[in-house]
């Protein structure tokens, strides 16, 4: 079946450590995305990548940090200089262009200790 | 700027109540409008969208119909299950490079 795959589920880092939260997906799509969710906030756009070895800055991106090497993989890394990253991370994919919709994966759930 | 507007929760329901969660957009032009929703847990999964005004988004017994007179995309469903318990967000896209969401509606659906 295709889908994305966000991987950890659930992740615990400590204050001052970059840590990289993975998503992949196997649907051939071309374009990638990373959200932050927090409670009452809705989404906030982190990252996004179109292709391949290309990617832009979203509303949020200070304190994080993207490659996109595959067209499979766009990996995320928060930084230490990331104020506050307990939060909720959201992964998507789409065709090019994305107005059919994203396709989401699980997500991550990022706890600062 | 664009933005999006969602209906406070939490919406509590019996089941087979009539749903309704409101939406409405501010946008420079016709945006692709969206319904999502999200279970606990879990990411988000598309339930409807439309594409240009007076057209009708519909999966699964829920509908929204694109209204650019009023800027609104309200979801509706006439009979909602337990199984509907979740968060719902509205979202508008123009290009698909980046979808502006609303804070999300919780709705919970008791027997």
């Amino acid at each position: 079946d295709g889908g994305i795959t966000q991987s950890p589920k659930y992740l615990f880092r400590k204050e001052g450590q970059n840590v990289t939260l993975s998503c992949e997906q196997n649907l051939n799509h071309d374009a990638m995305y990373w959200y932050r969710q927090d409670p009452g906030q809705g989404l906030r756009l982190i990252y996004y990548s179109q292709i391949v070895n290309d990617f832009q800055k979203g509303d949020i991106a200070e304190g994080y940090s993207v490659s996109r090497e595959k067209k499979e993989s766009f990996p995320l890394t928060v930084t230490s200089a990331q104020k506050n990253p307990t939060a909720f991370y959201l992964c998507a994919s789409s065709i090019a262009g994305g107005s059919y919709g994203y396709t989401f994966g699980s997500g991550t759930r990022l706890t600062v200790v | 700027g664009n933005s999006v507007t969602q209906m406070e929760g939490p919406v509590t329901l019996s089941e087979e109540a009539f749903l309704t969660i409101n939406c409405t957009y501010t946008a420079t032009g016709y945006p692709s409008l969206f319904w999502y929703v999200q279970y606990p847990g879990e990411g988000l999964q598309l339930l409807l969208k439309a594409t240009k005004a007076d057209d009708k988004g519909s999966n699964k017994g829920f509908e929204a119909t694109y209204r650019k007179e009023t800027t609104s995309f309200h979801l509706e469903k006439g009979s909602v299950q337990v199984s509907d318990s979740a968060v719902y967000f509205c979202a508008l896209t123009y290009t698909g490079n980046q979808f502006y969401f609303g804070t999300g509606t919780s709705l919970t659906v008791i027997p």
